[in-house]
């Protein structure tokens, strides 16, 4: 079956726009999850959905958001740009998320924006 | 490919030898973990959990070892093939404070198999 896709891989802002990233989660996955990857600070948590909620949030600001579709594909955005915001971000899909123990999941690509 | 870290403490081990990669995690509480293999370019891939009430775990050529005590955690791979080198990365799940669980990544280790 197919795996984690997202959209675009590449992108490239200037400070104080916004953007919105794309995933589409495998066929069955409810529970799409969101982390931001950086050298300095490694991979970090920025929130799960499920069933089109937000269930688990990490420590980011409100700049992050996100939502998800009835169809389980997830879009989160970055308002306001700031240069730190440069980073992979990767989306993960699962069938339970993280309230299901053992419940594996399966990693896009990931997006990597820079901000100019 | 994709850096996914300039500063990542870095095993280098021969090819047919055992790789044992370490982990401190934080959260006492944390009642989960798991080890990911990160290639270059890609995105985080799962090998092996285990859940706190477990001390050992073992699957295909990777063992992963708990020690609550000291909240260490460590990853062994038997007879390490080229195709293992790779970013690894060991992640423990927070029970919510506040509703809320929390997926905390360790910060790395890059390991380079020499032929």
């Amino acid at each position: 079956k197919a795996g984690v896709t997202q959209t675009p891989r590449y992108l490239i802002k200037t400070r104080g726009q916004q953007v919105t990233l794309s995933c589409s989660p495998i066929s069955g996955h409810r529970s799409v999850s969101w982390y931001q990857q950086t050298p300095g600070q490694g991979l970090q948590f920025l929130f799960e959905y499920f069933s089109e909620t937000q269930r688990n949030k990490g420590n980011f600001p409100g700049r992050f958001s996100g939502r998800q579709f009835s169809n389980s594909r997830s879009e989160m955005n970055v308002s306001t740009l700031e240069l730190g915001d440069s980073a992979l971000y990767l989306c993960a899909s699962s069938l339970l998320g993280l309230a299901g123990d053992g419940d594996e999941q399966f990693f896009g690509p990931g997006t990597r924006l820079t901000v100019l | 490919g994709e850096s996914v870290g300039l500063h990542l403490p870095t095993l280098s081990v021969q090819e047919g030898d055992n790789s044992i990669i370490n982990c401190a995690y934080s959260n006492s509480a944390s009642d989960y973990f798991i080890w990911y293999k990160q290639e270059s370019g890609k995105g985080p891939q799962f090998i092996i959990d285990i859940r706190s009430n477990m001390d050992k775990r073992q699957g295909q050529r990777v063992t992963v070892l708990l020690n609550k005590t000291v909240k260490h955690l460590s990853l062994q791979i038997a007879a390490t093939q080229p195709g293992d080198s790779a970013v690894y990365f060991c992640a423990e799940k927070v029970p919510p404070e506040a509703g809320s669980y929390q997926l905390t990544f360790g910060k790395g280790t890059k390991l380079s198999v020499i032929p």
